[in-house]
């Protein structure tokens, strides 16, 4: 157990809806990462927050958003879904922004599959 | 740009015998950290060893090395006395530390699948 927590750990959902994942990151950890992992694309870097503040995007697409909230937990917002958003979803935290030594601890993911 | 390079889709091992996974990078940053990961097929990330840059040992966390060579841009994972639950994907990943946006994001790999036979 890493000791990050993704809810919900499976979401199925038709195309065109909104989802909204959930992260709570390891115990005194400020920074929070999200991942995507598809078939085709591989793990792919989304976004990072570190207390409360977006600090690096990835390849995110513009129907998704996310926030770290002040007790540190993040939520990634899913909308206008397409057949192609299916996949797992990763929660990573750190204690650090970045720097030497700062390792990543995965949650569990959340399955999404859009139909 | 960071990129890392993991060549071999799928592995065989013998129980009890040692496997190295290859994994090359590139990037053109002096201050950098490489991670390997290991997911099983229930899907969870488990973190299992990192490299810094800088670090002029080789890093073992217990029955994993990785075998660093910083000229040729390797960080090679060393698995000894392989066991049936080490079969899973492998990930090597890498972060860079450009100058103050020091920021921690993973480029990973492609994987490498590893199948551990009795």
């Amino acid at each position: 157990d890493s000791g990050v927590t993704q809810t919900p750990k499976h979401l199925i959902t038709a195309t065109g809806q909104r989802v909204t994942l959930r992260c709570s990151p390891r115990s005194g950890d400020l920074s929070v990462y999200w991942y995507q992992q598809s078939l085709d694309q591989g793990l792919q870097f989304l976004i990072q927050y570190y207390n409360g503040e977006e600090r690096a995007k990835g390849n995110i697409l513009e129907r998704f958003s996310a926030q770290q909230f002040p007790d540190l937990h993040s939520e990634l917002n899913l909308s206008s879904l397409e057949l192609g958003d299916s996949a797992l979803y990763f929660c990573a935290s750190s204690v650090a922004i970045g720097g030497q030594y700062n390792e990543q601890f995965f949650g569990p993911g959340t399955r999404l599959t859009v139909l | 740009a960071q990129k890392i390079t993991q060549t071999q889709p799928g592995m065989f091992v013998q129980e009890k015998e040692a496997v190295t996974l290859d994994c090359t990078y590139d990037t053109s940053d002096q201050s950098y950290g490489l991670f390997w990961y290991k997911q099983p097929s229930s899907g969870e990330m488990i973190f299992l060893i990192y490299q810094g840059s800088y670090d002029e040992q080789n890093a073992t966390e217990g029955r994993y090395s990785l075998n660093f060579q910083k000229a040729r841009k390797s960080a090679n994972l060393v698995i000894s006395a392989s066991q049936l639950g080490d079969s899973a994907m492998y990930f090597c990943a890498m972060t860079s530390y450009a100058g103050g946006t020091s920021y921690g994001k993973l480029t990973f790999g492609q994987g490498t699948i590893l199948t551990v036979h009795p």
